[in-house]
């Protein structure tokens, strides 16, 4: 079974860093690319980041909102992916869902999410 | 960025009935479409991929149709477990992959 659980989510201030973790389990992580998706209070679903599997260049890529203060990476290790947050603001505030990406074929470059995790809840306050 | 727009932004329904939820596309993304539910409380579940295969485990009453700029998703009969928020996805034009702002069905 597919399992994603993401943790690491709170509250913290305007400013400050979080990092999120997505620990996978019930496929092989390294074969798969990932990607992050938030839904602030109350909105609907914006996604974040992406990260492909090394064996496709392991490149990334990010939403304009964030890029340049979030960054995506992975541990196929541990089968775990990471979101480091920094430089929070207060419209970051959101549940933060971890997702596995895969595409119709091999050698495909549309990639959707099949695969969802609960979600961690980041809150950025003063 | 291509922008995805759903109509209606609520849908009343009775169960039993049928539901049908449109999503357009600001330009064409061919069948890479995807259709997501969210209940209340809960993460989203992939519904439909590739604008008409439903995902796996997903009954026959969710079906999907359409390719370029205008989809559709229907449910056949609405079963009480059905009432949610539905989200389109295009994955043709990434990054960003985009959504559209969700369509709640309720009960009537």
């Amino acid at each position: 079974e597919v399992q994603l659980v993401e943790s690491g989510g709170g509250e913290v201030q305007p400013g400050r860093s979080l990092r999120l973790s997505c620990t996978t389990s019930g496929f092989t992580f390294a074969d798969h690319a990932m990607s992050w998706v938030r839904q602030a209070p109350g909105k609907g679903l914006e996604w974040v980041s992406f990260i492909r599997s090394k064996a496709y260049t392991g490149n990334t890529e990010y939403a304009a909102s964030v890029k340049g203060r979030f960054t995506i990476s992975r541990d196929d290790s541990k089968s775990i992916a990471y979101l480091q947050m920094n430089s929070l603001q207060t419209e970051d505030t959101a549940v933060y869902y971890c997702t596995r990406a895969v595409r119709l074929a091999a050698g495909g470059t549309r990639y959707y999410f099949d695969y969802w995790g609960q979600g961690t809840l980041v809150t950025v306050t003063s | 960025e291509i922008v995805m727009t759903q109509s209606p932004a609520t849908l009343s329904v009775s169960p039993g009935e049928r539901a049908t939820l449109s999503c357009r596309a600001s330009q064409s993304v061919s069948t890479n479409l995807a259709w997501y539910q969210q209940k209340a409380g809960q993460a989203p579940r992939l519904l439909i991929y590739g604008a008409s295969t439903r995902a796996t485990g997903i009954p026959a009453r969710f079906s999907g149709s359409g390719s370029g700029t205008e989809f559709t998703l229907t449910i056949s009969s609405l079963q009480s477990e059905d009432f949610a928020v539905y989200y389109c996805q295009q994955y043709n034009n990434w990054p960003p992959w985009t959504f559209g702002q969700g369509t709640k069905v309720e009960i009537k």
